[in-house]
């Protein structure tokens, strides 16, 4: 079975430009989260989906948003960057919407915020 | 103010002892706890978990072991082995209305030393 996957994998963005990152769930998986992992924060949560509809939200600012399509699939965006945009973002898949099912993590999509 | 502290940023630990990596958080009413284990240009994976109605959960080499009243849990692995080399995270789950959240330590990096 294919593991989650993210692309690009590797992102150089201008500040004020914004990006589309996007997670590949593994097959069968309906809840997508969404994490960014810093050096200073470690690894903070920004929304979780399940059924194309957002369940919770972590505490970042509107400019990052995100949304899940029917097959799952999930894209999240991020609006007029900022230079401590730049990051790790992690999407994580699971079966269900409870802490009872494993979460399994993508590889990541490092940006890069110039 | 961060509700899951990881006060160790790095650990050594030579190969076939033991190696114990500290949690300690703050909100009482998430009642699931995780390790994670991440290798770099990877995404964590799941390392094993605990809810609190229990204070110790075992798998092979790796134990944890939570103690309500302290707020304290602890991962340990016995015997290290190199390969354990890794960036392992503590995380705090909370799951109810149909969604969850888990909020992640800023990581503890440990290095086995053959």
């Amino acid at each position: 079975k294919a593991g989650v996957t993210q692309t690009p994998r590797y992102l150089i963005k201008t500040r004020g430009q914004q990006v589309t990152l996007s997670c590949s769930p593994i097959s069968g998986h309906r809840s997508v989260s969404w994490y960014q992992q810093t050096p200073g924060q470690g690894l903070q949560f920004l929304f979780e989906y399940f059924s194309e509809t957002q369940r919770n939200k972590g505490n970042f600012p509107g400019r990052f948003s995100g949304r899940q399509f029917s097959n799952s699939r999930s894209e999240m965006n991020v609006s007029t960057l900022e230079l401590g945009d730049s990051a790790l973002y992690l999407c994580a898949s699971s079966l269900g919407a409870s802490l009872s099912y494993e979460q399994y993590f993508g590889p990541g999509t490092r940006l890069t915020v110039t | 103010d961060q509700q899951v502290k990881q006060n160790s940023p790095s650990l050594s630990v030579q190969e076939g002892r033991i190696s114990i990596l500290n949690c300690d958080y703050t909100n009482s009413m998430f009642d699931y706890f995780l390790w994670y284990k991440k290798y770099p240009a990877e995404g964590p994976t799941f390392l094993i978990s605990i809810s609190s109605i229990k204070d110790k959960n075992e798998d092979g080499r790796f134990t944890v072991f939570l103690n309500k009243s302290a707020k304290h849990l602890s991962l340990h692995i016995v015997p290290s082995q190199p390969g354990d080399s890794a960036v392992y995270f503590c995380a705090q789950g909370y799951s109810g209305a149909g969604s969850y959240q888990l909020t992640f330590g800023k990581g503890t990096k440990l290095s086995v030393i053959p």
